[in-house]
């Protein structure tokens, strides 16, 4: 069975700190996809990143990067430079390697930035 | 390409009567998903359907949801009778096997408030 956990249900930061987001994951497939989304509090789910389980390069895009490891099954996200936009309730994600498969979502973790 | 479109953004009715979701998926996707999102159980996906026929269902709650995909271009999701364990967000979602990421595009979602 597929699963995805974020243990942290709330952070809190003040703006400028870096925050890492965990997300651990369980899933028998050997190809398989790697999301984040991101809800802002008008509700949309805007998408962030996909990863496929070969590719484990870290990959960073301005103040976001995501770190993937396969030994841990964790694939986390940090913001360096927190700011006040960037609170939201972020949602790790799986999918099979299948094309097209439904994503399984985790609980989300919601950030809150301070000024 | 407008997104993924969802109607209505928000509707309010009372337990008994029925209710209808509608989507319409960006068009030349071959997938379409409807998720609903609650406080308890997070994001959870209700059906998916590939190429208008329904690919996964087990996880529509009970015999009051429905959903069916006419055409590829419209969807809808069906609560008869609405109760009021029911409200949520539902969101809608489309994907294709041909785009270079296939990644999943979501609607705006629909906020239910049965009451």
């Amino acid at each position: 069975a597929q699963k995805v956990t974020q243990a942290q249900t709330e952070i809190s930061v003040v703006e400028k700190e870096d925050v890492t987001l965990d997300c651990v994951y369980e899933t028998r497939d050997t190809t398989y996809y790697l999301f984040w989304y991101k809800q802002p509090p008008s509700g949309e789910l805007v998408f962030l990143i996909r990863r496929n389980s070969f590719d484990e390069q870290n990959e960073i895009r301005g103040r976001y990067s995501w770190n993937f490891q396969k030994s841990t099954s964790s694939f986390n996200f940090t913001i360096t430079a927190s700011q006040v936009v960037d609170s939201a309730v972020y949602f790790c994600a799986l999918s099979r390697g299948q094309a097209g498969t439904a994503l399984i979502f985790g609980k989300g973790t919601t950030l809150s930035v301070s000024s | 390409d407008a997104g993924v479109i969802q109607s209505p953004r928000h509707e309010v009715t009372e337990m008994g009567q029925e209710v209808t979701l509608r989507c319409k998926p960006i068009s030349g996707h071959d997938y379409l998903f409807w998720y609903r999102q609650t406080m308890m159980r997070g994001l959870e996906l209700l059906i998916y359907f590939n190429n208008n026929v329904p690919i996964d269902d087990s996880g529509m709650p009970e015999d009051r949801f429905s959903a069916k995909m006419p055409n590829a271009s419209f969807s809808t999701l069906k609560i008869q009778p609405s109760e009021p364990r029911d409200s949520a967000v539902y969101f809608c979602a489309s994907s294709s096997t041909l785009s270079p990421n296939y990644g999943y595009t979501f609607g705006s979602g629909t906020r239910l408030t049965v009451v």
